[in-house]
């Protein structure tokens, strides 16, 4: 039974478009994290909702729009996708916001912007 | 054998040697330090953590070793297995005192010969 899962795992698309990906953690954490993972592997949090509350978004561009329905999911939109979206797309979720609960991520969601 | 997690450095060991893994983080302030490992393919993995007021621990066949001094982190792995082969990542949480944020190190390969 997969704790985080994420869909879908690959996303092509044209610049301009836009696109949701979906995040549902089983584990009953109660916060979750969106990360974006380039090319070179470089993992940068973008994201993190605590119950369903914004608690941290690091300065990106409001193209990007989290939306938690419940504290068991946590979906990104993007509008008007560009070119440097392209990257792997990861969410995560941990007990709380506590510094010693290890967050747990799920498989990722590529994007691909033709 | 040892490497320093810069610019994805290769760490390239025989199975059954022991591996170490090394990070250097950048904020004085953190508190507490996860290792995960990444597959091809895969979202990052829990492996081990720490927190800031120990410098050692210890979980089954890998260690982590924090020196606040010098702002460094280990990984050492003992009697490496080509099932340890992937990408390995130290993180740190520089967030505030309640809210965990996680930033991450750009990541260390390692590749286990049979």
């Amino acid at each position: 039974d997969t704790a985080v899962s994420q869909t879908p795992k690959y996303l092509v698309t044209q610049m301009g478009n836009d696109k949701s990906i979906k995040c549902e953690q089983n584990l009953g954490h109660d916060t979750m994290y969106w990360y974006k993972q380039d090319s070179k592997k470089f993992l940068k949090i973008m994201f993190s909702y605590n119950n369903k509350e914004l608690i941290i978004n690091e300065t990106v561009p409001n193209r990007f729009s989290p939306k938690s329905p419940d504290k068991a999911h946590l979906n990104l939109h993007i509008n008007s996708l560009e070119l440097g979206d392209s990257a792997v797309y990861f969410c995560a979720s941990s007990q709380d916001t506590r510094a010693n609960q290890p967050q747990h991520f799920g498989d990722g969601t590529r994007l691909s912007i033709l | 054998g040892e490497s320093v997690g810069l610019h994805l450095p290769t760490l390239s060991v025989q199975e059954g040697d022991n591996s170490i893994i090394n990070c250097a983080y950048s904020n004085s302030a953190s508190d507490y330090f996860i290792w995960y490992k990444q597959e091809s393919g895969k979202g990052p993995q829990f492996i081990i953590d720490i927190r800031s007021n120990m410098d050692k621990r210890q979980g089954q066949r890998v260690t982590v070793l924090l020196n606040k001094t010098v702002k460094h982190l280990s990984l050492q792995i003992a009697a490496t297995q080509p099932g340890d082969s992937a990408v390995y990542f130290c993180a740190e949480n520089t967030g505030k005192t309640g809210f965990q944020k996680l930033v991450f190190g750009t990541g260390t390969r390692l590749l286990v010969s049979p």
